[in-house]
């Protein structure tokens, strides 16, 4: 079974940098995903970790620790645009590859 | 843009009924994946479709069914509506074999009465 856990809420300033943790729990483990939703959209695609480390890409970067069953991702030089709703999601082989999203943290970059 | 459509956006029906939702998929993805979400949680997992066959599932009734067609693109169908059913239903569509990003439709809003 999957059991996903990250913050629900979380506030920083603009300019500022965030770290939101995600927690999981899987048999069949094949990659974890980072997503960012805005209200009444859709997930966009920001990460991919599946091999333990640090992955940067601009001002976003994703980190993986696959024996503590333990990722984060990390926002810097926040801006207002980034107010939105972050997914953590572990890819299952023994669920097709599809994903398992935990609940979302929703982040709210103040002036 | 994703490049994955859904439709409708939008849709009100009554309990009991039943309902079609459609997704395009984006071209050269040969997997469909449904997420149902309600308000404020993250995406629940309903089944997956490979090559027109469902090949993984998350833990969804049976009254929760879909088809994926030659094309890749594919239905979700659900019976005997509850007014629980209400979410936002996400179609994702990816290239199989893990490892890969899904990218994500703008979703249809359905609201059971």
């Amino acid at each position: 079974g999957q059991n996903i856990d990250q913050p629900t809420e979380m506030t920083a300033t603009e300019g500022a940098i965030v770290q939101i943790n995600c927690t999981y729990q899987t048999s069949g483990f094949n990659g974890l995903f980072w997503y960012q939703q805005h209200a009444g959209e859709a997930p966009t695609f920001l990460s991919y970790n599946v091999l333990d480390g640090l992955e940067e890409k601009g001002r976003f970067s994703s980190f993986l620790s696959r024996s503590k069953g333990y990722s984060y991702l990390l926002l810097k030089e926040l801006q207002m645009k980034d107010s939105a709703s972050y997914l953590c999601a572990v890819s299952d082989r023994n669920s097709g590859y599809a994903l398992n999203f935990g609940k979302g943290t929703s982040l709210l970059v103040t002036p | 843009e994703t490049g994955v459509t859904q439709s409708p956006t939008h849709l009100i029906k009554t309990r009991g009924q039943q309902v079609t939702l459609r997704c395009s998929s984006q071209s050269g993805h040969n997997t469909v994946s449904w997420y149902q979400q309600a308000l404020g949680q993250g995406p629940q997992f309903i089944f997956q479709y490979y090559r027109e066959e469902e090949n993984g599932r998350g833990n969804f009734p049976p009254r929760f069914s879909g088809l994926q067609f030659p094309n890749y693109s594919s239905e979700l169908n659900v019976n005997a509506l509850e007014l629980d059913d209400s979410a936002l239903y996400l179609c994702a569509s990816s290239f199989t074999g893990g490892g890969t990003e899904a990218f994500f439709g703008q979703g249809t809003r359905l609201t059971v009465v």
